[in-house]
């Protein structure tokens, strides 16, 4: 069975340039998650949405940071622009439903910005 | 302050031998605790959930404990392999679907 599949597995850009990272969910699950994961904050949930519709983006670090999931079966982050500090490893998981707390990681997308 | 905190920090254990991870926290109202295992370079995998009824869990050699009262939380890691060194993550669901992480313990089996 495939997991959740994260593109790129690793982005390496400009200070100022968008980056967009994309995940595809496990099928059949409705809640999906963005974490981002560096050595000096850990792991920090960025949003998640629950069947398509974003509930929590509290975690958002700035404006420049966005997230859609126009389907059941694929969502993006954007950065725009990006700036060295975004450097990090951004994971997004998928789960069930809203209120499981078994959620399933992705690979990872390694960001780094220069 | 809602805080989830680890310890030790990191750790080097002899491969057979066993080792107990702790995790304290102070989030409130509390949901759940999870435990996951992060192999470097690779996502977070769980290893055991626990609500607030749940005071231990076993996965294999990996057995979680649970003490709301006290909010503590240890994992237990048995006849330690080599696979088993990563990083180990506490987190802890509050509120309805908050959540806060521990930093996690680097844990490191040596032969």
């Amino acid at each position: 069975d495939a997991g959740v599949i994260q593109s790129p597995r690793h982005e390496v850009t400009e200070m100022g340039q968008e980056v967009t990272l994309r995940c595809k969910p496990i099928s059949g699950h409705n809640s999906l998650f963005w974490y981002r994961q560096t050595m000096m904050r850990g792991l920090e949930l960025l949003i998640y949405f629950n069947n398509n519709v974003p509930i929590d983006d509290s975690g958002m670090p700035e404006d420049r940071f966005s997230a859609k999931m126009p389907n059941a079966s694929f969502s993006t982050l954007k950065i725009q622009p990006s700036e060295p500090r975004d450097s990090a490893v951004y994971f997004c998981a998928s789960s069930l439903q809203e209120s499981s707390y078994e959620q399933y990681f992705g690979p990872g997308t390694r960001l780094t910005v220069t | 302050k809602n805080q989830v905190e680890q310890s030790p920090q990191s750790l080097i254990i002899l491969e057979g031998k066993n080792c107990t991870l702790q995790c304290n926290y102070t989030v409130s109202p509390f949901s759940n605790l999870r435990w996951y295992k992060q192999d470097t370079g690779r996502g977070p995998v769980s290893l055991t959930i626990m609500t607030f009824s749940e005071n231990t869990k076993s996965n294999g050699r990996y057995t979680a404990t649970l003490d709301a009262d006290t909010k503590q939380s240890s994992l237990h890691i048995t006849a330690s392999q080599l696979s088993d060194s990563a990083s180990y993550i506490c987190v802890v669901g509050y509120n309805n679907n908050d959540m806060r992480f521990g930093a996690g313990t680097r844990l490191t089996v040596k032969p």
